[in-house]
């Protein structure tokens, strides 16, 4: 079983939909918890970081951590072409010798 | 402020042959990672630098990959010699201490023939 688990997709969305991204985790020490976006040929861009439980809101994004069901999401509000990229989450433990895992990422398209 | 500088952005190399990448973290990160993202795979940590000191290398294929990273600053990973499976988008990352948010670079794109 891998660490880190997210549906692949492809997602395709209308101009304005409410995005829903998920990855979901067997290691319940994991505690950091992050979201990347990444534009086709383009290093992964830091969207979200959070520690431990709960939500986090920035812009149109927001990020939730559900450590009891060892699930995470990233919600995207009034979604724009823009958006359109791959999006990866990532997590890790608390500590020294505590890599990141990542999620193989989740393909994103916004239609005009 | 600038980000995390990585070069050569593209590289063709021929099977055998050595390759080397570099990468200048953002100033005052003292965590340097570099990554290998296959093709629609989300990126492996290869090795983890905190300073100067390689602290996880478990995932570098040490027959050929090495990695260096003089004065805890600037870092370079070499491959020799590359086989086709190397193929990938070599990434590197910096991150100001262990387990805050790590910020990428654009990536090495390499294409081993």
């Amino acid at each position: 079983q891998k660490e880190v688990e997210q549906d692949p997709g492809p997602l395709s969305v209308p101009e304005g939909a409410i995005v829903s991204l998920n990855c979901t985790y067997s290691n319940s020490a994991f505690q950091y918890f992050m979201w990347y976006r990444q534009y086709s040929r383009k290093g992964p861009e830091l969207l979200m970081y959070t520690y431990s439980s709960g939500n986090k809101e920035d812009g149109r994004f927001t990020a939730q951590v559900d450590k009891s069901s060892k699930y995470i999401s990233l919600f995207i509000r009034d979604s724009q072409p823009s958006d359109s990229a791959t999006y990866l989450c990532a997590m890790s433990a608390m500590g020294t010798g505590n890599q990141f895992y990542f999620g193989t990422g989740t393909s994103l398209t916004v239609i005009p | 402020e600038a980000g995390v500088v990585q070069s050569p952005r593209y590289k063709i190399i021929e099977k055998k042959q050595p390759v080397a990448f570099w990468c200048n973290p953002i100033s005052g990160h003292n965590t340097l990672y570099w990554y290998r993202q296959n093709l629609g795979q989300g990126p492996e940590l290869l090795i983890r630098y905190e300073n100067e000191e390689a602290v996880d290398d478990s995932q570098l294929p040490k027959d050929r990959f090495s990695a260096e990273r003089l004065k805890g600053v600037d870092s370079t990973l070499k491959i020799q010699p590359a086989e086709l499976g190397d193929s990938a988008v070599y990434l590197c990352a910096s991150s100001l201490v262990l387990n805050t948010e790590a910020f990428f670079g654009q990536g090495t794109r390499l294409t081993v023939v």
